[in-house]
């Protein structure tokens, strides 16, 4: 059974970097692309972007610039990093497993930033 | 972009559901899936190639449609069912969700 399991600080100020680490337990961690997903209110979910066990990425445009996203192969974990935050990067963060589709997700993190 | 109507759908158990998703542009090879999530937690898959159950979903939960147009169908509404429903498509990038329709008993 795959079970993604992912942790990070919950609370940031404006312009700090929100950083986020999210484990694979369970099946194979190449052959899939892994994801960040995010969620709020007021936009709704919206994907982030993905990674594969190469390190080959695709992120959306809409966060490209703040957006980096890696790979650590020997511990089948994959991070999120977001530059320059703002109140609205506030949301829940989620990682997935992307097979096609988003079959295997994580408990969520919510990230809140506030001055 | 993905939209979904109705935002709420009010029914009762035992009743039949039926969300619709609506994209922008054609969505290639039935890539669009259908989530179902409850407060407080993860969205979980429920159907994937627009048609196809995921692993251990009940066979009342099934999805259809092509090109732009799809729908979700619940054929009769269990306790467990009342949550909030999302669209997906993984076709063109940047992947996209629609707003979700919330199942409400009625």
């Amino acid at each position: 059974q795959v079970q993604l399991q992912q942790w990070g600080a919950g609370l940031l100020k404006p312009s700090e970097t929100l950083s986020l680490t999210c484990a694979v337990y369970g099946g194979s961690f190449s052959g899939f692309y892994w994801s960040w997903i995010r969620q709020t209110p007021g936009k709704g979910l919206e994907w982030i972007g993905d990674i594969n066990h190469r390190g080959s990425t695709n992120y959306n445009p809409s966060l490209k610039s703040r957006v980096t996203m890696s790979v650590d192969t020997s511990k089948n974990r994959f991070s999120l990093t977001l530059t320059s935050v703002s109140t609205a990067d506030t949301a829940v963060y989620f990682c997935a497993r992307r097979d096609y589709t988003l079959d295997y997700w994580g408990q969520g993190t919510l990230v809140t930033v506030s001055s | 972009v993905l939209t979904q109507s109705p935002d709420t759908l009010s029914l009762s158990p035992g009743e039949r559901a039926t969300l619709s998703c609506r994209a922008s542009q054609s969505v290639a090879s039935r890539y669009l899936a259908w989530y179902q999530q409850k407060p407080g937690q993860a969205p979980r898959l429920l159907i994937y190639g627009a048609s196809s159950r995921a692993a251990g979903i009940p066979d009342r939960f099934s999805g259809s449609g092509s090109g732009t147009d799809f729908t979700l169908t619940i054929s009769t509404l269990e306790p467990e069912d009342f949550a909030v429903y999302y669209c997906h498509q993984y076709s063109n990038s940047p992947w996209t969700f629609g707003r979700g329709t919330k199942v409400e008993i009625k």
